[in-house]
């Protein structure tokens, strides 16, 4: 079972400064199956990035996502204030076959 | 408008059922995987189960296994979960998603129906 572990817990930053999360899995993932989600309050979570590094249709180019293997990065270039809530990174695999991270909370410092 | 809204959440006794529901509008349904993932109170996304866009392949969660059966109706543009033998630890809000086309990521999601179930 591969399981993702999302660091850090929680991110205090200013809006206009960037943003870096990371998702760390316990075994070697394909990046074509790594997908980041952002979920504010009370709503359904919405995908930002599929493919590790693709930007899913309609989402700002100052998010980005990278890495490989075991090491995947989200970015936020210039936080908004929009851009203050919960990110989940998600992992396609064997078993079980989608897995999430536990989050990282963005929160406005 | 692509639109998820799902349905039948609702608070029950430990090991009654549910069926929940998920009308799918503004694209075409039959083409696409769906899935069901679930968030308890104050917690995490957890995956739940999954069919394809034909309905060849099921799959469920572990911990759901054996209980829950997932299915679809593609003249209703409709997801279903039957929900069986509910436990309090199924308590949590449930979403129907639906899975990219060229990829394994979930890009459209309902709001959620809520599912309480005591003890």
């Amino acid at each position: 079972e591969s399981v993702l572990t999302q660091s850090p817990g929680t991110l205090s930053l200013s809006p206009g400064e960037r943003a870096i999360l990371s998702c760390r899995a316990s075994q070697s993932v394909s990046d074509t199956y790594l997908a980041w989600y952002q979920q504010k309050p009370g709503q359904a979570p919405r995908l930002l990035i599929y493919a590790a590094s693709s930007r899913a249709t309609g989402i700002p180019d100052r998010f980005s996502g990278s890495g490989s293997g075991t090491d995947f990065t989200l970015t936020i270039s210039r936080l908004e204030p929009e851009d203050f809530a919960v990110y989940y990174c998600q992992h396609y695999g064997s078993s079980p076959p989608w897995t999430f991270g536990q989050g990282t909370k963005v929160e406005i410092k | 408008e692509v639109q998820l809204v799902e349905s039948g959440g609702d608070l029950v006794q430990s090991g009654r059922s549910l069926r929940l529901s998920c009308a799918a509008s503004g694209f075409t349904f039959g083409d696409y995987g769906m899935h069901w993932v679930r968030q308890a109170p104050g917690k995490g996304l957890e995956w739940v189960s999954g069919i394809s866009w034909n309905s060849e392949t099921l799959i469920y969660a572990d911990s759901v296994k054996g209980r829950f059966t997932i299915s679809r109706d593609d003249a209703e543009n409709s997801l279903h979960l039957q929900m069986n033998s509910l436990r309090p630890e199924d308590t949590a809000l449930y979403y129907c998603a639906r899975r990219m086309k060229n990829n394994v990521a979930f890009d459209i999601w309902g709001q959620g129906t809520m599912v309480t179930v005591s003890s």
